[in-house]
């Protein structure tokens, strides 16, 4: 496989469940990202490892939780969501060439992970 | 803060249409800029890029020109394809920071 692969691609979970979405990346990039695409927002990012740092989002609730195990794979652990958080969830990965984030970042995303909380 | 304006959508035009999505940007410093296109179903992509003020990223028929005195990076297409209907993202990275504007839809009727 090429490029950045997520699974699964569509989800539907109550919102006392657990679940994860997982994100792999075959570029050899250094950084990974997750981002949250609703409907007439802007995206969100969510969060970012690199090889040096991670970053968050400060306002993202504690009932979403990142791994990043080693370069090439990331997940999302959901747990107690709510309806609107349902959302297209992008995973994304580039290639920082400091270890910090460069001003020209280019990110590569996969298809997304589609999530329904009822 | 950093932020990045777009206009709203969606956009609907006639294919061979002149195309112009308009992007403006807050930024302290000087950010990279970029077009991402989302194709239904798909993940964003990478369009064109500028990394410095008067640059012109171009690619598959469009353009965008950095103009730091405008604060702005209008995406511009001189004759649109029905394969062209997609979400067009503008954004801006500097430093730690890449931000999206909030996506503009374009519909291209045959």
């Amino acid at each position: 496989e090429t490029g950045v692969t997520q699974t699964p691609r569509h989800l539907v979970m109550g919102m006392t469940n657990k679940k994860s979405l997982k994100c792999e990346q075959h570029l050899g990039h250094n950084a990974m990202y997750w981002y949250k695409q609703s409907a007439k927002k802007p995206l969100e990012l969510m969060f970012v490892y690199s090889l040096e740092e991670r970053v968050e989002n400060n306002s993202v609730p504690s009932r979403f939780s990142p791994e990043c195990p080693n370069s090439s794979h990331l997940f999302l652990h959901l747990h107690t969501l709510q309806p609107e958080d349902s959302a297209l969830y992008l995973c994304a990965s580039s290639q920082v060439l400091t270890g910090r984030l460069s001003g020209a970042n280019v990110l590569t995303f996969g298809a997304g992970s589609r999530l329904t909380v009822l | 803060g950093d932020s990045v304006t777009q206009m709203e959508g969606p956009v609907t035009l006639s294919e061979e249409a002149f195309l112009t999505i308009n992007c403006t940007y807050t930024a302290t410093g000087y950010p990279s800029l970029f077009w991402y296109v989302q194709y239904p179903g798909e993940g964003l992509q990478l369009l064109l890029k500028a990394t410095k003020a008067d640059d012109k990223g171009s690619n598959k028929g469009f353009e965008a020109t950095y103009r730091k005195e405008t604060t702005s990076f209008h995406l511009e297409k001189g004759s649109v394809q029905v394969s062209d209907s997609a979400v067009y993202f503008c954004a801006s990275s500097s430093a730690s920071k890449i931000i999206f504007g909030s996506g503009t839809r374009l519909s291209i009727r045959p």
